[in-house]
């Protein structure tokens, strides 16, 4: 399975951006990135996927490589409830649109958000 | 709130004891996974059900075992417990068994003494 690679941790200040960085250099066609993210004492959240065009949804952006080896989670205001743990992940689905199994999560990186 | 409820929140139990933790998926969900996230592990993939039938298995111990009843709801027996087998245990589920789209539970915090 290809890997992904994340900083261990992120600051931030309240009300800015936030661009958190992963690298998946090996990364196959038919890997869609996902991103996922646990708060403090809470069981992991789902953010956003993509495969290969930008993404937005409510809660963020996913900026995708042209090349596809790295990807960017943008939080375009942090605020306080941003701080957690955010995950980077890729899943592999075949040709017929069928996952190849499970979640596997790495460290991901600690996002800290100052007031 | 996820909609994924899981039961006790938290456990207390000594070593070589057997102990059941419970999972309702979201309503409408088919597919329930178990994760178990520890201090040096991390988040584990353990196992995925759908729709009552086995689909995927991570890496689960033999003294473990889960099933999902026909009312979809799923249990995760851990026997034979040892200190290690301390850690959080999450469950979540999704619509589909093909999804990247998971919605976790709180977790059930097992402590074994």
């Amino acid at each position: 399975d290809a890997k992904t690679t994340q900083p261990n941790s992120m600051e931030s200040n309240e009300e800015e951006p936030v661009h958190l960085p992963c690298n998946h250099s090996t990364i196959s066609g038919t890997d869609y990135i996902h991103w996922y993210r646990q708060l403090p004492s809470q069981g992991p959240e789902y953010v956003i996927h993509g495969l290969t065009s930008n993404v937005n949804n409510r809660m963020a952006s996913l900026a995708i490589a042209e090349d596809r080896k790295s990807s960017t989670l943008i939080l375009h205001r942090a605020t306080l409830r941003d701080a957690a743990v955010y995950y980077c992940i890729l899943i592999k689905f075949n040709a017929g649109g069928t996952s190849y199994g499970k979640l596997t999560f790495g460290q991901g990186t600690i996002l800290t958000v100052h007031p | 709130d996820s909609g994924v409820t899981q039961t006790p929140k938290h456990l207390i139990t000594a070593t070589g004891q057997r102990v059941t933790l419970r999972c309702s998926p979201r309503s409408g969900d088919l597919s329930v996974y178990w994760y178990q996230q520890s201090l040096d592990q991390g988040l584990q993939f353990l196992i995925q059900y759908y729709n009552g039938e086995e689909r995927a298995k991570g890496n689960i111990l033999e003294r473990f075992s889960a099933q999902q009843f026909p009312d979809l709801h799923s249990e995760l027996n851990l026997s034979s417990l040892e200190l290690g087998d301390s850690a959080l245990y999450f469950c979540a589920s999704s619509v589909e068994a093909n999804t990247g789209e998971l919605f976790f539970g709180e977790g059930s915090r097992l402590t074994v003494l």
